[in-house]
């Protein structure tokens, strides 16, 4: 089965540069969340999507940004990076929230600040 | 605002010996509850899930969970671990909000199976 794709798996950047990361959900599914998870820790949610709108939001800086886009897929722009923001980031998605909720979780993106 | 606690940072389990892994939750009504399970530099596995109806659920990899409400518990169990279970395992609260919410994680129990 499809699952969700994420790139790139790997990213080094150095501080106070610019990211993107890209979500890809399964197909027919119209909301994407993402998380952020630090060295040995728990996954803590950024923001979620919803058919192209921002429904929920979490813990994420103001230096973060997101959007879905008319075919689902989903970016995070990350500016001014530092040295904390190394993580490993997290793209799930999930249909007709409220109902069917499970949220199934990309493969990840490693970020790495130096 | 949601929250869980497992209250075990680390479990060590002989393999083919039974499992149970702890998970206590806080929210104001009955929430979605899920359990996850992760190996290192890995996504996020869904293993099971409680919604509504039936507190015992079963799950995927042999894997079951009790809901109960009134120790507001929803704890993981196996009846015989395999060495390929090692892992690190999250319990996970959503609200019931009808919206896009994010999941809160517990903390995260790192199971270690010793031959």
């Amino acid at each position: 089965a499809a699952g969700v794709i994420q790139s790139p798996r790997h990213l080094i950047k150095e501080k106070r540069e610019t990211a993107t990361l890209k979500c890809y959900p399964i197909p027919r599914h119209d909301t994407v969340y993402w998380y952020q998870q630090g060295p040995g820790q728990d996954p803590q949610f950024l923001i979620s999507f919803y058919e192209k709108m921002q429904s929920d939001k979490g813990s994420i800086p103001d230096r973060f940004s997101a959007q879905q886009f008319s075919d689902y897929h989903s970016e995070l722009n990350m500016s001014s990076l530092e040295l904390g923001d190394s993580a490993l980031y997290f793209c799930a998605s999930s249909s007709r929230p409220g109902q069917t909720y499970e949220q199934y979780f990309g493969p990840g993106t490693r970020l790495t600040v130096t | 605002a949601q929250s869980v606690t497992q209250p075990d940072i680390h479990i060590t389990v002989s393999e083919g010996a039974s499992l149970e892994l702890r998970c206590n939750y806080s929210y104001g009504a009955t929430p979605y509850l899920f359990w996850y399970v992760q190996s290192p530099g890995q996504g996020l596995q869904l293993l099971l899930k409680y919604f509504s109806g039936d507190t015992l659920v079963q799950g995927i990899k042999g894997f079951e969970a009790e809901f109960k409400r009134s120790q507001s518990s929803f704890n993981l169990r196996k009846p015989s671990v395999h060495w390929s279970d090692a892992a690190e395992y999250f319990c996970a609260v959503g609200a019931r909000g009808g919206g896009a919410d994010g999941l809160t994680f517990g903390k995260g129990t790192h199971l270690i199976i010793q031959p």
